[in-house]
C-alpha cells in the first residue's frame, strides 16, 4: 500500500546544470500532477498527465521545464539550465482517475540552485 | 478566473479546543471540488477532507469537518478537540473542471498550545 514516492528528496545543483526529478504514483492511479511550492509563489500547478491523453502543460513556467510519463506510471520532471529562481519544493500527486477527485501527494523534492 | 483566499496567515488554539480555519473561493464553474490539506514541518501534503459542489451535506472526517456555505462561497475547516500534532500549515484548495488541477490558497499556520 505504498503512497506516492519521489526522488531525490533533496537536490543541490549549480546554476546552469540540468536536473531530473522522479515521481512514482500510487499503483493504478491514472492521473499524475506536478506542483511547485516556493516562498514567493505559494503552490503552483505545473503539468498534468491523464492516461494516454496529451499532457496539460499550461503551468510550466518556461521552456526549460519539461516532463514525461513513461508507461502510464513513473514521471520525470526535467529542468534544463537551472536558475536560482527554480529553487523550490517540487511536489508530485496522483489521482485514481475518472470519478474521483482526491489527489495524494508525495513527500516532495527540495531543489536548491546555487 | 478561479481563486482561493485564506485570510488567516497564523492561528493559535489551546489544546483540546476547537478551531475554525477560513477559506473563501471564487469560481464560475458549476461543478467544483474543495479540499483541505495539512502540511507539517516535514513537508508532506496530507489530504484531510473533500467537499463536492453538489454535496448536500457538510463533509466530516473524524475530528475534521468542512463548513460549506455555497451561497457565501466559503469552505471553512473546523478541527475539534485540537491536539499538539495538529500544529502545521493548512491549505485550502479547489479543483476546477480542467483536468482536476488544484488551485491553492496561501495557507494558514496553526499552532496548538499545551
Amino acid at each position: 500500500g505504498a503512497g506516492v514516492s519521489q526522488s531525490p528528496s533533496n537536490k543541490v545543483t549549480e546554476k546552469g546544470k540540468d536536473v531530473e526529478l522522479r515521481c512514482d504514483p500510487i499503483s493504478g492511479h491514472t492521473a499524475l500532477y506536478w506542483y511547485r511550492q516556493s516562498l514567493g509563489q505559494g503552490l503552483e500547478f505545473l503539468i498534468y498527465f491523464q492516461g494516454n491523453s496529451a499532457p496539460d502543460k499550461s503551468g510550466l513556467p518556461s521552456d526549460r521545464f519539461s516532463a514525461e510519463r513513461t508507461g502510464g506510471s513513473v514521471s520525470t520532471l526535467t529542468i534544463q539550465r537551472t536558475q536560482q529562481e527554480d529553487s523550490a519544493v517540487y511536489l508530485c500527486a496522483s489521482r485514481q482517475g475518472a470519478g474521483t477527485d482526491t489527489q495524494y501527494f508525495g513527500p516532495g523534492t527540495r531543489l536548491t540552485v546555487l | 478566473a478561479q481563486k482561493i483566499t485564506q485570510t488567516q496567515p497564523g492561528m493559535f488554539v489551546q489544546e483540546k479546543e476547537a478551531v475554525t480555519l477560513d477559506c473563501t473561493y471564487d469560481t464560475s464553474d458549476p461543478s467544483y471540488g474543495l479540499f483541505w490539506y495539512k502540511q507539517p514541518s516535514s513537508g508532506e501534503m496530507i489530504f484531510l477532507i473533500y467537499q463536492g459542489s453538489y454535496d448536500q451535506q457538510n463533509a466530516t472526517e473524524g475530528r475534521y469537518s468542512l463548513n460549506f456555505q455555497k451561497a457565501r462561497k466559503s469552505a471553512n475547516l473546523v478541527i475539534s478537540a485540537s491536539q499538539l500534532g495538529d500544529s502545521a500549515m493548512y491549505f485550502c484548495a479547489m479543483r476546477g473542471n480542467q483536468g482536476g488541477k488544484l488551485i491553492f490558497g496561501q495557507g494558514t499556520e496553526l499552532s496548538v498550545k499545551p
